[in-house]
């Protein structure tokens, strides 16, 4: 599976747009992006995972680039609860494991 | 339709003792997969299992670690003679397919061990 490149840390003010990078230039062309998040203590979240095209649901937005290499987790808008560390993953079609890489430390601040 | 079940919750052994660590997967979902989390650290991949069927078993530890998936019962990750290091957060997850359809987490064991 490719690597992601995130951030360890970032804060976003309660109510405003979360904004979530995350780097896979090494992905391939059968490879999924996923995002999952792991509240404190708390077993991980699934968020939304898409291939090429962006995908909304009732948690978040995902934004890939036309290239592929990159893309943004949106969560339009944030709250108190969404404070978490955010996984985004590569897999391809076949894999039977997620790989979870170190993260991004999301806190929401009131 | 209730989410992955694990039990305990908590679970203190002492140094060579068994653990033994229970996973009842969402309704309709044959495949799990056992995670672990060290302290501070990140999910590690331990075991993908299917009913009956180990399936990827790469992540486990060698020796004293064992997991199974029977046709009827929840899926047991298995522990035994337990050390210091093993005292971690234990993740359960299902999915109703392999490949890449999402997979739900349980809220964990964490094992102790004293």
């Amino acid at each position: 599976d490719a690597k992601t490149t995130q951030p360890p840390s970032m804060d976003c003010a309660e109510g405003r747009a979360a904004n979530l990078p995350c780097n896979h230039s090494t992905i391939s062309g059968n490879e999924y992006v996923y995002w999952y998040r792991q509240i404190h203590s708390q077993g991980p979240q699934y968020i939304i995972h898409g291939l090429k095209n962006n995908e909304t649901n009732e948690m978040a937005s995902l934004i890939i680039t036309e290239d592929r290499k990159s893309s943004t987790l949106i969560l339009p808008h944030a709250t108190l609860r969404d404070t978490a560390v955010y996984y985004c993953i590569v897999r391809n079609g076949s894999a039977r494991q997620l790989t979870f890489g170190s993260g991004t430390q999301l806190t929401v601040l009131p | 339709n209730a989410g992955v079940m694990q039990n305990p919750r908590h679970l203190v052994r002492r140094r060579g003792q068994e653990a033994r660590l229970r996973c009842s997967p969402m309704k309709g979902h044959s495949h799990v997969y056992w995670y672990r989390q060290l302290p501070e650290e990140g999910l590690k991949f331990m075991v993908y299992l299917q009913k009956e069927n180990i399936i990827d078993e790469s992540g486990m530890p060698k020796e004293r670690f064992s997991a199974e998936f029977p046709k009827e019962g929840p899926s047991i990750l298995r522990i035994q003679q337990v050390v210091r290091g093993d005292s971690a957060a234990y993740f359960c997850a299902s999915s109703p397919y392999g490949g890449t359809t999402e997979a739900f987490f349980g809220q964990g064991t964490r094992l102790t061990v004293v």
